[in-house]
């Protein structure tokens, strides 16, 4: 079946716009996640849905950051105003049920560039 | 000190060798732990669970070790395939965030 996708795979923004993305999780899987991953660094992990309930936003960096997911499916990560230090790939995954067994997989991730 | 931190790498090494990868974490309530491989400008993809008593994927073999807080990955006979980023990856208590090391860098060489 499909994997996770996300959209739009490449987004150029200029500093101070703000910019959604777009993760469609694997069809059945409750758990979804963000996460970033910087040039050079490893990836960092950003908030994680149950449901339609983020039950851990610990590792949204600002309140610029904000992510919904609705009807258990689709979630849409925003940035406000965005800054360059905002330029990363945002990588989605999806579990099945979530929890530490469950293996989460990746969607290609969209590359973000704030000019 | 990083919560997952693993060797800086890069390894270089010809094709056939035997190459292994170490990790250690912080948290000793973490509960899983994995190597994921990321392959250039790809997302990562799952390539083992490590478990206490080791686990062994064909040429690819984990180890945890619990007491000292310490993952390994074993490949052996390196094919040129094998060249990527290799990423320790541990859950934390709640089960539920991926605590991602910085990445050791394998190229396999001809």
């Amino acid at each position: 079946g499909a994997g996770v996708s996300q959209s739009p795979s490449n987004k150029v923004t200029e500093k101070g716009k703000d910019v959604e993305l777009r993760c469609d999780p694997i069809s059945g899987h409750t758990a979804l996640y963000w996460y970033r991953q910087s040039l050079g660094q490893g990836l960092e992990f950003l908030i994680y849905f149950q449901g339609n309930s983020a039950p851990d936003k610990s590792g949204l960096p600002s309140d610029r950051f904000s992510a919904e997911r609705t009807g258990g499916s689709v979630s849409t990560l925003t940035i406000q105003r965005t800054q360059q230090e905002d330029s990363a790939v945002y990588l989605c995954a999806s579990s099945l049920m979530g929890g530490g067994t469950d293996t989460q997989y990746f969607g290609p991730g969209t590359r973000l560039t704030v000019l | 000190r990083k919560e997952v931190e693993q060797d800086p790498g890069p390894f270089n090494v010809p094709e056939g060798a035997t190459v292994a990868f170490n990790c250690t974490y912080s948290n000793s309530a973490s509960q899983s732990f994995f190597w994921y491989r990321q392959d250039c400008r790809k997302e990562p993809k799952l390539l083992m669970s490590v478990y206490s008593s080791g686990n062994e994927d064909g040429r690819f073999t984990a180890q945890l070790n619990r007491a000292s807080q310490y993952i390994s990955l074993l490949i052996r006979d390196s094919k040129l395939s094998d060249s990527a980023t290799y990423l320790c990856v541990v859950i934390n208590e709640d089960g539920n965030k991926l605590v991602f090391g910085a990445g050791t860098i394998l190229r396999v060489k001809s």
